[in-house]
């Protein structure tokens, strides 16, 4: 069966340090894979999404980067954090046989 | 621009009591419209609705799409403390399968 894991769980970055979160999928290959943001509010907004290795769109202009070094790997980065991208991130995945997304366990990122 | 709009936003009801949530949609190239359930951390999946008119059900809850009005219901029946949670509603959208739109959910509280 398919799982998906990303770490870490919880973090707390000053204003202007780096970020890294990283996603896996095990048991599919190929995946669709997405980053989501929820703010307060409950809203998802999609960040990222992509369709195969080192491709990747952007859905909304910010300070976040992508990236998909391999095929069940996608890693959400910046370089310079600002408060406003303090949130909880969702990683998701997409197989071949639908629609349906499925996500993992989340990230909350305070920044401070 | 596609739009997935879910009410009410929040409700309170008392154990056994049953609920109807609600999501109205506006996309191009409608495909399914998906049910996710989050409680304290990420959505996990309930349903994925593709035809009018044909009920799909899990247990105590049950979902219904109509394509003609642009709607879906979520009903949950005999409520207990374990359905409090945050309901979303969410829609492939962009003329693709890669992208959902998600509405900004309807937070249920069940009181014992």
């Amino acid at each position: 069966s398919q799982t998906i894991h990303q770490w870490p769980a919880t973090l707390v970055q000053p204003v202007g340090s780096p970020l890294s979160l990283e996603c896996t999928v095990e048991g599919t290959s190929n995946p669709n894979l997405y980053w989501y943001r929820q703010a307060a509010g409950r809203g998802l907004q999609l960040l990222f999404y992509s369709v195969g290795i080192g491709q990747i769109s952007s859905e909304v202009p910010q300070n976040l980067s992508a990236s998909r070094p391999q095929d069940r790997q996608f890693i959400l980065s910046s370089k310079k954090l600002l408060l406003s991208d303090s949130g909880f991130y969702l990683c998701a995945w997409q197989g071949d046989s639908g629609n349906t997304i499925y996500f993992g366990e989340g990230s909350w990122l305070t920044v401070v | 621009e596609d739009k997935v709009v879910q009410s009410p936003l929040s409700l309170v009801v008392h154990e056994g009591d049953t609920v109807t949530l609600n999501c109205s949609y506006e996309v191009t190239n409608f495909r399914s419209l998906l049910w996710y359930k989050q409680e304290k951390k990420a959505p996990t999946f309930l349903f994925m609705l593709t035809s009018s008119g044909i009920e799909k059900k899990s247990g105590r809850l049950s979902s219904i799409l109509d394509k003609k009005e642009l709607f879906s219901i979520l009903n949950i029946t005999a409520t207990q403390t374990g359905d409090s949670a945050v309901y979303l509603c969410a829609v492939p959208s962009g003329g693709s399968n890669y992208k959902l739109t998600f509405g900004k959910g309807t937070l249920l509280t069940v009181n014992p």
